[in-house]
């Protein structure tokens, strides 16, 4: 079975700039979340997807981030414009519907998106 | 890849040794919590969880302590290998909070030969 993806690996922009992260999670996981890690600190919760639905978007930082999940398939997180302060790893995880077979709470990583802010 | 924790307590233990790594948690309310290891270069992986009615679970090589007493939670690595440096997470969710973790800072743990 796949794992959760993210695409790209790493993103270096200047200030200012646009970027699109992307995400597809493990296939059938109705539940998808947005992490990020800003360098040395914890990782922090951004939002939450149930299908195409936000359950919870109380860590998104401000206006500039915009999350997407048309379909309930795979979710995009567009910064835009970028700011120095939001360089770090970005993750997604994704989770299958509660009731469904294993650890109902357990969130599934995926390898993270590198953005770098110039 | 990321370079995951410039900044972290770290553990150094040698091969053989049993590692335990610590973790207070924030919420008296939190009914889950999760340990996860994060290796450079890769996102946090799954290795135990508990449940706030549980106060220890064992896995293999792994036993997970939970004293809600103290909102204390440790991760015991039994014969740690080289293969077990890494980052480690622990993360709890909130009773009814939609599942979202809320992740503790981290520590590094160094196996040497």
């Amino acid at each position: 079975e796949a794992g959760v993806t993210q695409f790209p690996s790493h993103s270096v922009i200047e200030k200012g700039q646009t970027v699109t992260l992307r995400c597809d999670p493990i296939s059938g996981h109705d539940n998808l979340y947005w992490y990020r890690r800003v360098m040395g600190k914890e990782i922090k919760f951004l939002l939450h997807f149930v299908k195409e639905s936000k359950q919870d978007e109380s860590g998104m930082p401000n206006n500039r981030f915009l999350a997407e999940r048309t379909g309930g398939t795979y979710s995009t997180l567009k910064v835009q414009p970028a700011e120095l302060e939001d360089s770090g790893v970005y993750f997604c995880a994704s989770r299958p519907r509660t009731g469904t077979s294993g650890s109902i709470d357990e969130q599934f990583f995926g390898p993270g998106t590198r953005l770098t802010v110039l | 890849g990321e370079s995951v924790g410039l900044h972290l307590p770290t553990l150094s233990v040698q091969e053989g040794d049993n590692s335990i790594i610590n973790c207070a948690y924030s919420n008296s309310a939190s009914d889950y919590f999760i340990w996860y290891k994060q290796e450079s270069g890769k996102g946090p992986q799954f290795i135990i969880d508990i449940r706030s009615n549980m106060d220890k679970r064992q896995g293999q090589r792994v036993t997970v302590l939970l004293n809600k007493t103290v909102k204390h939670l440790s991760l015991q690595i039994a014969a740690t290998q080289p293969g077990d440096s890494a980052v480690y997470f622990c993360a709890e969710k909130f009773s009814g909070g939609y599942n979202k973790l809320i992740f503790g800072a981290g520590t590094r743990l160094a196996v040497h030969p």
